[in-house]
């Protein structure tokens, strides 16, 4: 079967780092993917690991470990505007459609 | 256009009529995704179009779902005979080819209610 988990909800500070979780178990791997999702809106592109370690961009950066299924998106000098649902999605194999996790609803707060 | 659309943006209907959801995606874009989001869930893959061949269906829910795409342009999702289950955001993406990195762009999604 296909599972992702994730964190339903987290609190962080406006100004601090939030560490956003994910863990995986599919047939196959081809690549892990993380999308934000504001209320109300279409979600967008925020990175994509298909090797083990860190992609960084800008205040957002994404780790992989592909042998512990283990994924994590880094926020860094949170702004207000970052409270939203940050979705983790896996790739299983080929161009296979992606599997989503139930999403990760951030609070930024002053 | 720039990005994906999507129409209507909000339908409500009366369970057991037909819906008819309609998906532009990105000129030259190749794969075609149709998601389902329900309140406070995770996007669930219902189908996926990838050039001329033949649709990945796996994720349809049952038989009253179906949906069509002509050439790499338009598609539209059909629910027929509408339940209260159905009630969801519908979401489109596209990308341009359907293998390995490819970002997938998502339309603003139809938000259907079904009474």
């Amino acid at each position: 079967g296909q599972n992702i988990d994730q964190p339903t909800e987290m609190t962080a500070t406006e100004g601090a780092i939030v560490q956003i979780n994910c863990t995986y178990q599919t047939s196959g791997f081809n690549g892990l993917f993380w999308y934000q999702q504001h209320a109300g809106e279409a979600p967008t592109f925020l990175s994509y690991n298909v090797l083990d370690g860190l992609e960084e961009k800008g205040r957002f950066s994404s780790f992989l470990s592909r042998s512990k299924g283990y994924s994590y998106l880094l926020l860094k000098e949170l702004q207000m505007k970052d409270s939203a649902s940050y979705l983790c999605a896996v790739r299983d194999e080929g161009n296979t459609p992606l599997v989503f996790g139930k999403g990760t609803r951030l609070s930024v707060i002053a | 256009g720039a990005g994906v659309s999507q129409s209507p943006s909000n339908k409500v209907t009366e369970k057991g009529k037909d819906v008819e959801l309609r998906c532009d995606p990105i000129s030259g874009h190749t794969a075609l995704y149709w998601y389902r989001q329900r309140l406070g869930q995770g996007l669930e893959f219902l189908i996926y179009f990838q050039g001329n061949s033949a649709p990945d269906k796996s994720g349809l829910p049952s038989d009253r779902f179906s949906a069509e795409r002509t050439g790499e342009s338009v598609s539209t999702l059909t629910i027929q005979r509408t339940q209260q289950e159905d009630s969801a955001v519908y979401l489109c993406a596209s990308s341009r080819s359907g293998t390995n990195y490819n970002e997938q762009f998502f339309g603003p999604g139809t938000r259907l209610t079904v009474l």
